[in-house]
């Protein structure tokens, strides 16, 4: 039972327009959300995070948003860039994070120019 | 500051075999977890280390094993090699452990090939 769900393989966004990347989860004691970005070949790398007693966090071009009653959250890309093509990861933390980060199954973001 | 480093990058075994890889943490990180990605389940949680003690595990069987050490250079390894255990095996340190909710960092990982 997948816990974390990206429900988008993958997303093509003009360079210069608004990614906007989903993901919604069912285990209610989730209570620390990140997103990870990753690279052919490399390991993931954070990009933001959010805590559940927030419901928005921006750094620079991105903002994470998390709806807690309907368990969504999102990464907006504000504007998006060629390097900003990759896969990105959702995860999220639980019970002091005694189960590890659980990670949905990443969506595939493609900037086009 | 040096990344996450895993040693081998790539590794191909034969079913029945047994495999070690390392990880070597970013300096001064204390916690170093271990993930499995694998086209069909994604990235899964093995198991943490922190301060030389496995903390925490998830839902893998007892073939998979780890240790870390002192400097908190860490090894996974799997025993009884199946051929559902082909994957990319990525390493993570943090500073603190996983209880804190640390920002992990990732190495490149370990792609292992079980024929």
């Amino acid at each position: 039972d997948q816990q974390v769900k990206q429900n988008s393989p993958s997303l093509s966004v003009q360079e210069g327009r608004i990614s906007i990347l989903n993901c919604d989860y069912t285990n209610s004691m989730f209570d620390y959300f990140l997103w990870y970005k990753k690279y052919p070949a490399e390991g993931p790398t954070f990009l933001i995070s959010i805590s559940s007693i927030k419901d928005k966090n921006e750094d620079g071009r991105f903002t994470v948003f998390l709806n807690k009653s309907a368990k969504h959250l999102s990464l907006h890309i504000v504007p998006s860039q060629p390097g900003d093509s990759a896969v990105y990861f959702c995860a999220a933390y639980s019970g002091g994070g005694a189960d590890g980060l659980t990670f949905g199954k990443g969506t595939h973001l493609i900037i086009q120019p | 500051k040096a990344g996450v480093t895993q040693t081998p990058r790539y590794l191909i075994k034969t079913r029945g075999q047994q495999v070690t890889l390392s990880c070597s943490p970013i300096s001064g990180h204390r916690s170093v977890s271990w993930y499995q990605q694998t086209p069909g389940q994604g990235l899964q949680f093995l198991f943490e280390y922190f301060s030389e003690t496995q903390r925490n595990k998830g839902n893998f069987p007892g073939r998979f094993s780890g240790r870390q050490f002192s400097n908190s250079r860490s090894e996974m390894n799997v025993s009884t090699l199946e051929l559902g255990d082909s994957a990319l095996y990525l390493c993570a340190s943090s500073l603190g452990s996983l209880a804190t909710y640390n920002e992990q960092f990732f190495g490149p990982g370990t792609r292992l090939t079980v024929l």
